[in-house]
């Protein structure tokens, strides 16, 4: 079975500091995604980037980028510069592409701090 | 689109009584996945649903949770009756059919059974 962990239930950081979230999972399957979605205090979840395995390239958006390294399964989340709008719970996910369920990690809690 | 649309927002019931949570999936969207959320569990998820047919529903609790989706623009999740350990954020999601399956949620709805 598949299993999502990310082993940082909380953090806390200053502004425009950087800040890596960690993420291991668990597969046999060899063709999947990996998502991070990030759900500020209003509860709404967004997607905030995602990287397809066999992209040997780091998944880039703005300030958030990825390190992704398929063979220790591990997919972590740079956020460069941080700013207060990023505080949110932030969830690493997994999808294979014989299935149709993302699996989500339990969530790290992340304030940033002005 | 206005995305996924859920209803209501806030529900406070009291315990035996029944329940039922809304949700619109994005127009043109193949998948409906109904989530819930608790600080002890996480985000778990309880049912979904490929063209308005259900494909798993593994996650449901137990026979007090049930759901339906009647056309591709509506799904409800009852609860009958309802207990206060079902107090959570249910959220609905919705997703299009092929790679990578990105699924778009809902604002979610906050449950308290008292």
């Amino acid at each position: 079975a598949q299993t999502v962990t990310q082993s940082q239930p909380e953090m806390s950081v200053q502004e425009a500091e950087t800040v890596t979230l960690s993420c291991t999972y668990d597969t046999s399957e060899n063709n999947y995604y990996l998502f991070w979605y990030k759900q500020p205090p209003s509860r709404q979840m967004i997607l905030v980037i995602r990287q397809e395995a066999y992209k040997q390239q780091n998944a880039t958006e703005n300030r958030f980028s990825v390190n992704f390294q398929k063979a220790a399964k591990s997919f972590s989340l740079k956020i460069s510069d941080s700013q207060l709008g990023d505080t949110a719970m932030y969830f690493c996910a997994f999808l294979t592409i014989r299935d149709d369920k993302i699996i989500f990690g339990k969530g790290t809690r992340l304030h940033i701090l002005p | 689109d206005a995305g996924v649309i859920q209803s209501p927002r806030h529900e406070v019931t009291e315990m035996g009584q029944e329940v039922t949570l809304r949700c619109k999936p994005i127009s043109g969207h193949d998948y409906l996945f109904w989530y819930r959320q608790t600080m002890m569990r996480g985000l778990e998820l309880l049912i979904y649903f490929n063209n308005n047919v259900p494909i798993d529903d593994s996650g449901m609790p137990e026979d007090r949770f049930s759901a339906k989706m009647p056309n591709a623009s509506f799904s409800t999740l009852k609860i009958q009756p309802s207990e206060p350990r079902d107090s959570a954020v249910y959220f609905c999601a919705s997703s299009v059919a092929g790679a990578p399956n990105e699924q778009f949620f809902g604002p979610g709805t906050r449950l308290t059974v008292l």
